[in-house]
């Protein structure tokens, strides 16, 4: 099974600040990696798919890269509704395995 | 607009059976994959269970394998999950989750149900 690495685990930031999320896979994906926001108590949305496409309707600040196994989600501008905890998830083999998650949180 | 509705969770005694139903609308429920994803209390999201437009494709993680059956109605535009020999670790909020191709694999998630509590508990 592929192994999906967040880093960190928690991030505290302010309104504005830059920010960046790590996800590290066991191997190579062929760069089948989406992101993924959480609210408390609601449905995961979609962000990013093939590791650096935006989904529709998300705003420009979201922004992913990466290949191989390293990637990384950046938000280039914090704003209040981005406080909410991100996952990764790698969908090129079964078990389409997520990260742990990184919790975002104010300052 | 895409809808994934789910239905069908509830308490149940360890060892016993439920089946989960989501709901789809706003697409043509047969050209695309479905997954269940799940998160129990406090915790991260966990793949369980994906199956091909067609539903002749199906694929399951380890800790449900032999216990959980993955199934869709095309002609209903709903899938299933019927869930055997439950266990208190099963206990979560189940997702249903529209892929966004033919294939399970490769198909990344685009929409999102607002998920069904199930509980496993005596």
């Amino acid at each position: 099974d592929i192994q999906m690495t967040q880093s960190p685990s928690s991030l505290s930031a302010s309104v504005g600040d830059r920010v960046t999320i790590t996800c590290r896979a066991s191997q190579g994906i062929n760069n089948y990696l989406a992101w993924f926001q959480q609210k408390p108590g609601k449905a995961p949305k979609s962000l990013i798919y093939a590791a650096s496409s935006l989904q529709s309707g998300v705003p420009s600040r979201f922004s992913g890269s990466g290949s191989g196994t390293d990637f990384t989600l950046t938000i280039s501008s914090l704003q209040p509704e981005d406080f909410a905890t991100y996952y990764c998830q790698q969908y090129n083999s079964s078990p389409y395995t997520f990260g742990q998650g990184t919790k975002l949180e104010i300052k | 607009e895409v809808q994934l509705v789910e239905s069908g969770g509830g308490l149940v005694q360890p060892g016993g059976s439920l089946r989960l139903s989501c709901a789809a609308s706003g697409f043509t429920f047969s050209s695309f994959a479905m997954s269940w994803v799940r998160q129990a209390p406090g915790k991260g999201l966990e793949w369980v269970s994906a199956i091909s437009s067609s539903g002749g494709s199906t694929y399951y993680a380890d800790s449900v394998k032999g216990r959980f059956t993955i199934s869709r109605d095309n002609s209903k535009s709903t899938l299933y999950l019927q869930m055997n020999s439950l266990r208190a670790e099963d206990t979560a909020v189940y997702y249903c989750a529209k892929g966004a191709s033919y294939f399970a694999s490769g198909s990344y998630y685009d929409y999102w149900g607002q998920g069904t509590l199930v509980t496993v508990s005596s």
